[in-house]
């Protein structure tokens, strides 16, 4: 068990809606990164928040967006779904910010999005 | 561009064997270079993390060896298990902290008994 809780665990949904994932770090960790993964691809970072703030962003689509709140838990918001955004979505922590890179990234089982 | 390749794509092998997974990697500037075990349908779990300077790493029966030269790195699994059955992803970090780390597509490996 790395620590780090997403929810929810499954979603089936269809084109065009809006969906919800949830994420809640570790104890401690200020850092929170948002990686999609479809299928047999490798992980494609989406975004980065730190104690709240925006860090980083990577090949996250305008229909996306996360935030984190104050209390260190995240959330990522998925609209005007495709089918192409069928994908585990991740969720992973880590006590440092990005400039310091070596931090150990612990990540969640991962919420399974299926846009029918 | 910053890549990461691993190969091969995919290999299986017998309980009790050793295997080797290959990484090259073209990112710069380096930081440091991260194998993760993938179970399916789970989140990766860290193996290894090593910088620059580091050759060799290991952690119980995974060793994983790191050329900054030629920019590559293998991850040796030893004395295979059938909980060894994972997806094995290389991970480049570049240096300075752009945001990104980069992801190899990983190499399922299949332990069968």
């Amino acid at each position: 068990d790395s620590g780090v809780t997403q929810t929810p665990k499954h979603l089936i949904t269809a084109t065009g809606q809006r969906v919800t994932l949830r994420c809640s770090p570790r104890s401690g960790d200020l850092s929170v990164y948002w990686y999609q993964q479809s299928l047999d691809q490798g992980l494609q970072f989406l975004i980065q928040y730190y104690n709240g703030e925006e860090r980083a962003k990577g090949n996250i689509l305008e229909r996306f967006s996360a935030q984190q709140f104050p209390d260190l838990h995240s959330e990522l918001n998925l609209s005007s779904l495709e089918l192409g955004d069928s994908a585990l979505y991740f969720c992973a922590s880590s006590v440092l910010s990005w400039g310091a890179n070596t931090g150990e990234l612990f990540f969640g089982e991962g919420s399974r999005l299926t846009v029918l | 561009k910053n890549q990461v390749e691993q190969s091969p794509q995919s290999l299986i092998i017998l309980e009790g064997k050793n295997c080797t997974l290959q990484c090259n990697y073209t990112v710069s500037p380096f930081s440091n270079l991260r194998w993760y075990k993938q179970d399916t349908g789970r989140g990766p779990v860290s193996l290894t993390i090593m910088t620059f300077s580091e050759n060799t790493k290991s952690n119980g029966r995974y060793t994983a060896t790191l050329d900054a030269d030629t920019k590559q790195s293998s991850l040796h699994i030893t004395a295979s298990q059938l909980s060894d059955s994972a997806s094995y992803i290389c991970v480049v970090s570049l240096l300075g902290g752009q945001g990104n780390l980069i992801f190899g597509k990983g190499t399922k490996l299949s332990v069968k008994p």
